[in-house]
């Protein structure tokens, strides 16, 4: 059982280019969730979505977009990187029940020069 | 908004002492504090969890405590060794539903042998 599959697990970028981070989970979880992690600054939410076909703002949503076309899959894209984005990107999940801890992916680490 | 401070930011301990983490969260409607541990270079993996009816929680070495009426909780670590060392989040889920969570900033713990 994979639990939440992130990919890449690297990526360097230039200032200005976009690209697109992949979560999927395989554990039939309703919600979903991104997070930016950054030195001394915790998890920070970015957009989440509480089922298929709907996303919304989460703490930190600027310069990033999101959709969740099929429910076991979540995707965060940068439509023109920023140094500032340079951070260690999570994605989550949690079943629908409440009070439920949320199940968290590998992380993609990425750089913006 | 819903804040959670963490405290401390460090934390250094010989093998075999015990450790503390504290928490405090600001909205009065959060049922659910999750614990979270995160080694370097690794995913949040969560380690206990507490919710609102109750008011202690033990599994092994470690223990959770929570006072609602202060809003904060605590995580006590008994027995410490090396393999314990890492950076520790709580987190707590306020009103609003969908398991989001809110996380403090993180205690790194440095245990000694």
């Amino acid at each position: 059982n994979a639990g939440v599959t992130q990919t890449p697990k690297f990526r360097v970028l230039k200032t200005g280019q976009s690209m697109t981070l992949l979560c999927a989970q395989d554990m039939n979880h309703e919600y979903m969730y991104w997070y930016r992690q950054d030195p001394g600054m915790g998890l920070r939410l970015i957009h989440y979505s509480v089922g298929e076909g709907t996303t919304a703002k989460g703490e930190v949503p600027d310069g990033y977009n999101v959709s969740r076309l099929k429910k076991q899959n979540f995707l965060l894209g940068l439509e023109s990187a920023a140094p500032s984005q340079t951070s260690v990107y999570f994605c989550a999940s949690s079943p629908f029940l409440g009070d439920q801890p949320q199940h968290f992916g590998d992380g993609t680490r990425l750089s913006i020069l | 908004g819903e804040n959670v401070e963490q405290h401390p930011s460090t934390l250094s301990v010989q093998e075999g002492d015990s450790a503390v983490i504290k928490c405090t969260y600001s909205d009065s409607a959060s049922n659910y504090f999750p614990w979270y541990k995160q080694e370097l270079g690794k995913r949040p993996q969560l380690i206990i969890d507490i919710r609102s009816n109750v008011g202690e929680k033990k599994d092994q070495r470690i223990a959770v405590t929570l006072n609602k009426t202060a809003k904060h909780f605590s995580l006590h670590i008994t027995e410490t060794q090396p393999e314990d060392s890492a950076v520790y989040f709580c987190a707590s889920q306020p009103r609003g539903g969908y398991n989001k969570l809110i996380f403090g900033a993180g205690t790194r713990l440095a245990v000694h042998p």
